[in-house]
């Protein structure tokens, strides 16, 4: 995909620890959204970062945009057990009147109790 | 409480068979999609809509028609099933296309 390109990729950590997860683009995007899907669920959206944000936080998760280098994060803090999931990111094309989402690969994040 | 409620959850059909695939959703929004998602390939677009009897050409569509009957209603329409279609199928609403998406729980297909 143009959009969204992070590659599937499993990260592994210890309850409590904090993650961070990246993601980047290859054009211009408006609104990049952040969704956390669990086995059997459909992607739930945790956050949304639009391109005159810098920074947003909700809760244990803060979510960043760097337009100039095309890029998003997004972090937790203090993670649990229930914060096993993927994660996706997804972008907004500028030029899509219709507000079509691009989605990366996602990243599986397991998080051992 | 607003939501997307896709069916069947599960569904499985033969090399050629029809099926349809169902979504409803209680948002109120204009918007809504139907996406595939696969091992490697993360979500991708079939055909979405903006209302009632619009129709607009996602990323993947060949195999696959839609159509919106109403406000709340998206049907997905496999009308000759191939195997490359199984995946898990999910629906989404919008509103103005660019924020609050909600999904619903997904559809499993497997064609044999």
């Amino acid at each position: 995909s143009q959009w969204g390109e992070e590659n599937l990729q499993a990260l592994s950590i210890q309850e409590g620890e904090d993650v961070t997860m990246n993601c980047s683009y290859k054009t211009y995007t408006t609104v990049v959204q952040w969704y956390r899907q669990k086995s059997g669920k459909g992607p739930a959206q945790l956050i949304l970062i639009r391109s005159n944000e810098r920074e947003k936080r909700s809760g244990r998760l803060r979510a960043t945009l760097d337009t100039s280098s095309q890029s998003s994060s997004l972090s937790i803090t203090g993670t649990l057990a229930t914060d096993t999931a993927v994660y996706f990111c997804a972008s907004i094309d500028r030029g899509s009147a219709l507000g079509r989402l691009h989605f990366g690969a996602g990243t599986q994040l397991i998080v051992i109790p | 409480e607003a939501a997307v409620t896709q069916s069947p959850r599960n569904k499985v059909t033969v090399t050629g068979g029809n099926v349809t695939l169902s979504c409803r959703q209680t948002n109120s929004h204009n918007y809504m999609y139907w996406y595939r998602q696969d091992t490697g390939h993360g979500l991708r677009l079939i055909h979405y809509s903006y209302g009632a009897g619009n129709l607009q050409i996602g990323d993947v569509p060949d195999g696959y028609k839609a159509t919106r009957t109403t406000q709340e209603d998206f049907f997905l329409l496999l009308e000759l099933a191939s195997p490359s279609q199984t995946s898990l199928y999910f629906c989404a609403s919008s509103d103005l296309g660019n924020s609050d998406y909600t999904f619903g729980s997904g559809t499993r297909l497997l064609v044999i």
